[in-house]
């Protein structure tokens, strides 16, 4: 089953517009992470923020993290073409002395020219 | 260096057929995982390697699902009798050692179960 769902299930922006989405989650955590999928790259990895940080940055992306609520949201600035995709948050949980990823349900991104 | 490889890329099988499916994962990478997603959801949990311990099978569905990984580096995923609802995309990902939370994850094979 999933572990959280996202919103918007889909997302249409021009170039230059930021995106923002948002994801919910179930269970506690030992991180967060999010990732982008598309046909031509499959499944890659953008950011982890950890279960004590707030907020974190790369490059073009913000991630927010609030435990109390069980939400995260991600946030690209300044998007791109490229940047169409889907993007799926997954919250880490430990087992067998490492980490299971649980994928959300996704948020599918197009950025139009 | 080269990352996480996957075979074969696509794959039909008829209903009742066994299928084997292949990762490679990048070498040295202590860490390997499957996961199942369905066409239009997230990817889903199946089973986790440490080495060639295999330590979490919780997500497997059915028996019918069998996965090894003799050496610790090279894994496969075995499903015997397939059955349509099988019919997915199976993801493999790896990851340097137990404590990296990153994962690098293959193009995936697409099962299609007739």
């Amino acid at each position: 089953s999933q572990q959280g769902e996202e919103d918007p299930q889909a997302l249409s922006i021009q170039e230059g517009e930021n995106a923002t989405m948002n994801c919910s989650y179930k269970t506690s955590i030992n991180n967060l992470q999010w990732y982008r999928q598309n046909s031509g790259r499959g499944l890659v990895h953008l950011i982890l923020i950890r279960s004590n940080e707030r907020e974190k940055h790369s490059g073009r992306l913000r991630v927010t993290l609030d435990t109390s609520k069980k939400s995260s949201s991600l946030l690209i600035t300044a998007s791109r073409a490229a940047d169409t995709a889907s993007y799926f948050c997954a919250t880490a949980v430990p087992t067998g002395g490492g980490n299971k990823l649980t994928f959300g349900t996704g948020t599918q991104l197009k950025v139009e020219l | 260096g080269a990352g996480v490889s996957q075979s074969p890329r696509y794959k039909v099988a008829k209903r009742g057929q066994d299928v084997a499916l292949r990762c490679d994962p990048i070498s040295g990478h202590v860490s390997l995982f499957w996961y199942q997603q369905a066409l239009g959801q997230g990817p889903e949990f199946l089973t986790y390697f440490q080495n060639e311990a295999q330590l979490d099978k919780s997500g497997l569905p059915s028996d019918r699902f069998f996965a090894e990984r003799p050496e610790g580096s090279v894994s496969t995923l075995k499903i015997q009798r397939t059955q349509q609802e099988d019919s997915a995309v199976y993801l493999c990902a790896s990851s340097l050692d137990r404590w990296d939370n990153e994962q690098f994850f293959g193009p995936g094979t697409r099962l299609t179960v007739l």
